[in-house]
This record gives structure tokens, C-alpha cells and sequence, in this order.
């Protein structure tokens, strides 16, 4: 069955710095998302991606985030200048246009993001 | 803004029973998509279920059902048969139908199944 996969599996970085998490999504899917479970708390949306554009984003999602489709097959999110509350589960989800509604999204294991 | 509350923070059930999650949903929208999803301690998110709001017919997946009830608002997933392996975060979603790509998850109920 095809999988969303994501690195690194747990990223530990230094207050301030920039990360970049990669996700390949199954490979015939159009959607690209990113979302972000802190600790003990819900799964939260981040930032929806289509055409090689940002087609829905939150408020989360503010200028310390960016998304990128760098080539065919990654899909990535930056974060600049991480803070401690950037410490969190990060989820990338991808889907085809039937799945969206059929069958919600295929989620990757996720990023593990530990800032100290 | 659609909000999803699971007013269970945490259940159990022993193996082989039967058990009840509730999901209750705020939105205006008369078409839309709810889910349920399974977060084991591998932290993966997993689709247990789903249901368009249009269909009433309740959707059932094997062990996993649910009871749609448009009018109150209310997705809950019944697990039948309980088995260790369903030991796991559960999440209840919210999807619009035609705009917006963004699930909107409840806070989670966690689900221990015991012996």
C-alpha cells in the first residue's frame, strides 16, 4: 500500500535556528498538507498545498513557516528562527482529488521537532 | 469556524467487549464529511471510519461503526470485539464539503483496552 513518508523521524534543533521537514507523498496524489499535534493536544491544520501554491492555510501558519515543492516527488516545510513552542509532532498528509472526500487524507508517521 | 468536541478524555474497555466514543460537531453546513482517526502510541495517524453527512446511512468498517445522527450533531464510533491492538488515541474530524481542504480534529479521546 502506498505510504506517506516522512524525515527525519525526530529533529532535535537549537532555539533560533532554521529546519527544513521533508515528506515524499504518494506519488500520484495532487494535495499536499502539513499539519501539527503539540504534545497532548489535537492534531492541528497548518497549511494546504496545490498547484505548486498554498491553497489554505491557518493562523498558525505565519511568516516563520513556508512550504515548498521543490522537485516531483518532496514536499517540504521550513521553519525559520524556531522557537520552544515549535516543539511538536508534524504531520504531512497527501491526497488525490476522489480521496479527499472518499477517504480523508494518507498520513506520514511524522517529524518529531524538539527545539532546546 | 466548525468545532468538534470529544468530551471523553479517556476510556477503557476490557477485551472482547464492546465500546462507545462520542463526537459532537458544531457547523451550519448541511453537507460535509466527518472521520474518525486512530492514533496509536507509534503516533501514526490511521483512517478508522468515515461518513458524508448526506448519506443516512451509518458507515461500518468491520469491528468499527457509527452512529450518525445529523440533527443532534452527533458521530459516535462504536468498536465491537475490542482487541489490544485497539489501544490508541482516537480523533473525531470535520471536513467542508466544497471549500477548504483543512480537517478540523477534536481534542482525542484516549482508548485502553485491557485484558
Amino acid at each position: 500500500e502506498p505510504e506517506v513518508t516522512q524525515t527525519p523521524s525526530h529533529q532535535v534543533t537549537q532555539m533560533g535556528q532554521e529546519v527544513i521537514l521533508r515528506c515524499v507523498p504518494i506519488s500520484n496524489h495532487l494535495y499536499f498538507y502539513w499539519y501539527r499535534q503539540i504534545l497532548g493536544q489535537k492534531v492541528e491544520f497548518l497549511v494546504s498545498f496545490y498547484n505548486n501554491e498554498i491553497s489554505e492555510k491557518s493562523e498558525i501558519f505565519d511568516d516563520q513557516f513556508s512550504v515548498e515543492r521543490p522537485d516531483g516527488s518532496n514536499f517540504t516545510l521550513k521553519i525559520r528562527s524556531t522557537k520552544l513552542e515549535d516543539s511538536a509532532m508534524y504531520f504531512c498528509a497527501s491526497s488525490d482529488q476522489q480521496a479527499m472526500t472518499d477517504y480523508g487524507y494518507t498520513f506520514g508517521s511524522g517529524t518529531r521537532l524538539t527545539v532546546v | 469556524a466548525q468545532t468538534v468536541t470529544q468530551s471523553q478524555p479517556e476510556m477503557s474497555v476490557q477485551e472482547a467487549e464492546t465500546v462507545t466514543l462520542s463526537c459532537t460537531y458544531d457547523t451550519s453546513e448541511s453537507n460535509y464529511y466527518l472521520f474518525w482517526y486512530k492514533q496509536p502510541p507509534s503516533r501514526q495517524m490511521i483512517l478508522v471510519i468515515r461518513q458524508e453527512a448526506y448519506k443516512q446511512q451509518n458507515a461500518t468498517e468491520n469491528r468499527f461503526s457509527v452512529n450518525f445522527q445529523k440533527a443532534a450533531k452527533s458521530f459516535s464510533l462504536k468498536i465491537s470485539d475490542s482487541q489490544l491492538g485497539d489501544t490508541a488515541m482516537y480523533f473525531c474530524a470535520f471536513k467542508r464539503e466544497y471549500s477548504g481542504y483543512a480537517l478540523n480534529f477534536g481534542k482525542g479521546t484516549s482508548l485502553l483496552v485491557t485484558p
